[in-house]
């Protein structure tokens, strides 16, 4: 099955810094890369996603890149506030597969600090 | 709107209870998720329902039985659970059973004592 590696576990970043959370997945079938924030005491947001049929996609502030090639993606989130601080999931997932119907693979998380 | 609510919040509950998780949306989805959370732990996918119909169930126990009422209504239904059940447990939906765009709700806090 598919298995999700997420690095680092935590990031101290300063505000205004720019953050980086890799992934890196193993099964070449799957197409559909989301990105969820959690927040402490609440469920996970879905902040971004990407298809395996695009190399990057900007919202704002963050963006994802994909490399199929390498089977890795990346959250890259600029300018960072303190309202940034939270636990990042990478996940990936075969969008269409009727024997996987939407299970996600979650990686590790990342807890992300930004200090003011 | 992208709001799934969950109740109750928070749930505490003997080994011998009877206990039911309920999760709505009305985004016009038509899966609805089950996972379940532990501390510093990313979401174990636990139940899928696609269109009303049970698509996925990881080997969950039965002392956890998920019910789907209709379209917008989730149940987990919960009976003689053990302590290491305690967890976050989640609910999520997407527009079809392909998991694209999976949205979460905040969550039911789950004691088992």
């Amino acid at each position: 099955g598919e298995n999700v590696e997420q690095h680092p576990s935590t990031l101290s970043v300063q505000e205004g810094d720019s953050a980086v959370i890799k992934c890196t997945y193993s099964d070449s079938a799957s197409n559909y890369f989301p990105w969820y924030k959690q927040e402490l005491g609440k469920g996970p947001q879905l902040i971004i996603d990407i298809r395996s049929n695009v190399g990057e996609k900007k919202d704002q502030r963050i963006a994802v890149t994909l490399n199929k090639t390498a089977k890795h993606f990346s959250l890259h989130i600029t300018e960072t506030q303190p309202e940034d601080s939270a636990v990042y999931f990478c996940a990936a997932s075969i969008l269409g597969a009727t024997d996987s119907w939407g299970k996600l693979q979650f990686g590790a998380g990342t807890q992300v600090v930004v200090t003011p | 709107d992208t709001e799934v609510t969950q109740t109750p919040k928070h749930l505490v509950m003997g080994m011998t209870n009877k206990k039911s998780l309920k999760c709505e949306q009305h985004m016009g989805h038509r899966a609805m998720y089950w996972y379940k959370q532990k501390a510093k732990k990313p979401p174990e996918l636990m139940f899928v329902y696609s269109y009303e119909k049970l698509s996925i169930n990881e080997s969950v126990p039965s002392r956890f039985s998920p019910e789907c009422p209709n379209s917008s209504l989730l149940n987990l239904h919960l009976h003689a659970l053990q302590p290491e059940d305690s967890a976050l447990y989640l609910c999520a939906s997407s527009q079809d059973g392909s998991g694209y765009e999976q949205y979460f709700g905040p969550g039911t806090r789950l004691t088992v004592t």
